[in-house]
């Protein structure tokens, strides 16, 4: 079946832009995650939703990152005013349920602030 | 807060040679043990994991962990390496309280004919 996927797959704006990232889960799947992966940083977590529960910011960097999920399916990232340490790729992915359940990857979305 | 450490950011080997790589975790409370592996260009996917009973874990590809509790380690291992086994490799932790899973930095394993 269809897998995690993400776009855009490639983002270039400029520092002060807003931008905003998509993440499709897997269907049926009530866990989303993002994650942001720097060089040499391994995987930093940073929101986490489950089912219609409040999501889990506490990974959040600053107030200008945001994210939503509509419907329990379908999630956005939004970054508002980039800055150039906002420069990374940004991964989604999603279980059917909570944590041990495995966690399945999309492809990220590469974003670079000029 | 929980931890992981990978202390080696780069392994080289030939192939069929076997490989350790290297994971630690911070707390002693119960846990639960992955590790994830990114081929080039491609998404991370599960390699194996730990969530209770035998300390040995297999996994895919001839993979396998083993679970340390006393010195809260998680080293992955092969026998015999091979090509395509050229990756990053992401150990991660989450402990029974929470659902989030904290990553390791990764280890690069360049696999040389």
């Amino acid at each position: 079946g269809a897998g995690v996927s993400q776009s855009p797959s490639n983002k270039v704006t400029e520092k002060g832009k807003d931008v905003e990232l998509r993440c499709d889960p897997i269907s049926g799947h009530t866990a989303l995650y993002w994650y942001r992966q720097s060089l040499g940083q391994g995987l930093e977590f940073l929101i986490y939703f489950q089912g219609n529960s409040a999501p889990d910011k506490s990974g959040l960097p600053s107030d200008r990152f945001s994210a939503e999920r509509t419907g329990g399916s379908v999630s956005t990232l939004t970054i508002q005013r980039t800055q150039q340490e906002d420069s990374a790729v940004y991964l989604c992915a999603s279980s059917l349920v909570r944590v041990p359940e495995t966690q399945y990857f999309g492809p990220g979305t590469r974003l670079l602030v000029l | 807060a929980q931890s992981v450490t990978q202390l080696d950011s780069q392994v080289p080997v030939f192939e069929e040679a076997p490989v350790e790589l290297r994971c630690n975790y911070s707390s002693s409370v119960s846990v639960y043990l992955f590790w994830y592996v990114q081929y080039p260009n491609q998404g991370l996917q599960l390699l194996l994991k730990y969530l209770s009973g035998s300390t040995l874990v297999k996994g895919i590809n001839g993979f396998e962990a083993e679970f340390n509790k006393s010195q809260t380690s998680f080293h992955l291992r092969k026998p015999s390496v091979h090509i395509s086994d050229t990756a990053e490799y992401f150990c991660a932790v989450s402990d029974r309280n929470t659902d989030k899973l904290i990553f390791g930095t990764g280890t690069r394993l360049q696999v040389f004919p």
